[in-house]
């Protein structure tokens, strides 16, 4: 199975601020990779498919790049509604394999 | 407006089984595969399995933990997909979310659904 590794586990960052999460494959996923944001007690919301493409209604302050094994996804201009948890989610192969999260803290 | 909603959630006992559906309106159910995606209490997401559109074959897949156990199917003339449990096992216990997936796009997840619980207990 691929593995996938979110770093960090945890943030910690202010309103306004820039913030990057990465997400490393642990063999070559070409561009299959996909962002989602859950916020407490909501269900997930996508946010960016195929690596960098962004989901329709998604604003443009979510960004994802990458391909091959290092993916990253950036948020910029940091909103009380961002904070929230991320996770990456590798779609080239199965079983499907989600990273363990990224929490997104004030 | 484009929604999934998921239904069958209960409290079951170990050995038991479960059938969860997974509801679309708002859209053409049998142009997208469907995906099912769990997560235990106060822990991160987990694949559960897919099913594709008939369009592509509507195969099937299904981690590890659950193959043997779990069915998805799906009956388009209702918009419904499910997710029949069988030998239900305490570790199953967490919500259910079941996606839309856009097989166009590259098998992209656009749409969750709210989720529904499932608590598997004696």
């Amino acid at each position: 199975d691929i593995q996938m590794t979110q770093s960090p586990s945890s943030l910690s960052a202010s309103v306004g601020n820039t913030v990057t999460i990465t997400c490393r494959a642990s063999q070559d996923i070409s561009n299959f990779l996909a962002w989602f944001q859950q916020r407490p007690g909501k269900a997930p919301k996508s946010l960016i498919y195929a690596a960098s493409s962004l989901q329709s209604g998604v604003p443009s302050k979510f960004s994802g790049s990458g391909s091959g094994t290092d993916f990253t996804l950036t948020i910029s201009d940091l909103q009380p509604e961002d904070f929230a948890t991320y996770y990456c989610l590798q779609y080239n192969t199965y079983p499907y394999t989600f990273g363990q999260g990224t929490k997104l803290e004030i | 407006e484009v929604q999934l909603v998921e239904s069958g959630g209960d409290l079951a006992q170990p050995g038991r089984s479960l059938r969860l559906s997974c509801t679309g309106s708002g859209f053409s159910f049998d142009d997208y595969g469907v995906t099912w995606v769990r997560q235990a209490p106060g822990k991160g997401l987990e694949w559960v399995g897919s099913i594709r559109s008939e369009t592509y074959g509507g195969t099937t897949k299904y981690a590890a933990s659950v193959k043997g156990r779990f069915t998805i199917s799906r009956d388009d003339s209702k918009s419904i997909a499910y997710l029949q449990m069988n030998t239900l096992k305490t570790e199953d216990t967490g919500v259910y979310y079941c996606c839309r997936v856009d097989e166009v796009r590259g098998d992209a997840v656009d749409i969750w659904g709210l989720g529904t619980l499932v608590t598997v207990s004696s």
